[in-house]
């Protein structure tokens, strides 16, 4: 099935340093989705890219979608503690088996000291 | 308002043991799917639901089973855990809509220990 490959794996930031995480498939996605999972917790869904070249911003947020369609980024402006947690990328399963399953990235941890 | 509920959220089970774990949604959607999630791991993908449906993982192992007896309900079966099964299993649930387009929903987790 198609891989997603996430970068860094951790990030240590000081509280308002900006952040990013970036996400890289070796095919073209359909689309993207973006979750967080915060500490002893659950992944939340943040936002799904679909256009070639698509950004959006959720507040301090800004998600990116390559224009190949095989990248994606997550920029955090400012960070806040409350912004500690696992952000993953997931991009549609290629497996036949999978319908509308998802490849999760290995995810980036991030965590923010006040 | 709980959308996707998972019982028990807690669970100690002993080596070889079966267990059930269970997910219940209120959303009404069509595809539910079995996490497991391991420390510091990404979610990996168990098996899914597409109605009726039952979509097996080429590396699930044969010692996870599920049963969907009915829309709103998912079990999953480990028939006889060993060490290496203990992790968050977490259910996610997705609606009917586009392949392409399908974000999904997850439940709270339950978390496995194995002694």
């Amino acid at each position: 099935g198609q891989q997603v490959m996430q970068i860094p794996q951790y990030q240590h930031v000081q509280e308002g340093e900006d952040f990013t995480t970036y996400c890289n498939s070796s095919t073209t996605l359909s689309n993207i989705q973006w979750y967080k999972q915060r500490p002893g917790g659950h992944p939340v869904f943040l936002i799904q890219l679909v256009k070639s070249g698509e950004v959006k911003k959720q507040k301090r947020l800004t998600f990116q979608f390559g224009e190949a369609k095989k990248n994606s980024s997550l920029h955090i402006t400012a960070t806040q503690t409350t912004d500690v947690g696992t952000y993953f990328c997931a991009g549609p399963s290629g497996n036949s088996n999978s319908g509308y399953a998802l490849n999760f990235g290995k995810g980036t941890s991030l965590l923010v000291t006040p | 308002d709980a959308m996707v509920i998972q019982n028990p959220r807690y669970q100690v089970t002993q080596f070889g043991k079966p267990v059930t774990l269970s997910c219940s949604q209120t959303l009404n959607h069509n595809v539910m799917y079995w996490y497991q999630q391991k420390s510091s791991q990404a979610p990996k993908l168990l098996f899914h639901y597409y109605d009726k449906d039952f979509n097996n993982e080429a590396d699930t192992p044969d010692n996870f089973q599920s049963r969907r007896p009915n829309t709103s309900f998912c079990f999953l079966d480990i028939r006889s855990p060993g060490l290496g099964d203990a992790a968050m299993y977490l259910c996610a649930t997705s609606p009917r809509g586009r392949r392409d387009t399908d974000t999904q929903y997850f439940g709270p987790g339950t978390r496995l220990t194995v002694l």
